[in-house]
């Protein structure tokens, strides 16, 4: 299937600061990426939606400014948790989908605020 | 509201043994209704899909039956394997939907 690459997997920052984590597809054009937060055994909790060129669309609760998402390009976005604190430690997951009906997921990248 | 209900929440199957996972629906709007595999500390990858235009798709010990009409889906692995241990998440989208809508997963245990 297509891929999808998330970078980076794992991530350390200090409380305060900003981290960004990328979503690329590698084989194909992602018109509309998606980021989910997971908790340990649970579900995939939708974070945004972004579509290239356009401003993302965050679901109810997920503050905008603190969790800045970038679609610049049709195989690049961007999540950029600012001022970070741990409670925002969490593993984060980007999706993507092309001109199909098709959503492929990135590993996901582990964030630790200390 | 929980968009897709996803049952049960852990299974634990004896290896060659088959495994059932649930999925139901209520917005009819949805007609895209893949599943993913999920290992720990990866993100989910997709194991298969079906559109409702047909009752079920095969791939290898993989199978998906859908009920249209009692909007309900499920995911049979058969002849389970340990390495199929993992979990599972059904998930419905529409192509006026544009996102998916994931069920709370299914934490999979395939014993010797």
């Amino acid at each position: 299937g297509a891929v999808v690459s998330q970078h980076p997997s794992w991530v350390i920052c200090k409380s305060g600061t900003s981290v960004k984590i990328e979503c690329r597809s590698l084989d194909f054009q992602a018109t509309t990426m998606f980021w989910y937060r997971q908790f340990p055994k649970q579900s995939l909790m939708l974070m945004a939606t972004s579509n290239e060129g356009s401003k993302a669309t965050y679901e109810q609760g997920v503050e905008k400014d603190k969790f800045l998402i970038n679609h610049a390009s049709l195989t690049l976005s961007t999540l950029t948790v600012t001022s970070a604190h741990p409670e925002d430690s969490s593993f984060y997951i980007c999706s993507a989908r092309g001109t199909g009906r098709t959503i492929y997921f990135g590993e996901g990248s582990w964030l630790t605020v200390v | 509201q929980q968009q897709v209900k996803q049952s049960p929440q852990s299974l634990i199957v004896q290896k060659g043994g088959i495994s059932i996972i649930n999925c139901a629906y209520e917005n009819t709007a949805f007609d895209y209704f893949p599943w993913y595999q999920q290992f720990p500390g990866k993100g989910p990858a997709l194991l298969i899909a079906i559109r409702p235009d047909v009752s079920e798709k095969k791939e290898g010990r993989f199978t998906i039956s859908f009920n249209k009409s009692a909007k309900q889906f499920s995911l049979h692995i058969m002849d389970s394997q340990p390495g199929d241990s993992a979990t599972y998440f059904c998930a419905a989208g529409g192509s006026t939907l544009g996102r998916l809508y994931f069920g709370r997963g299914t934490q999979l245990t395939v014993w010797p």
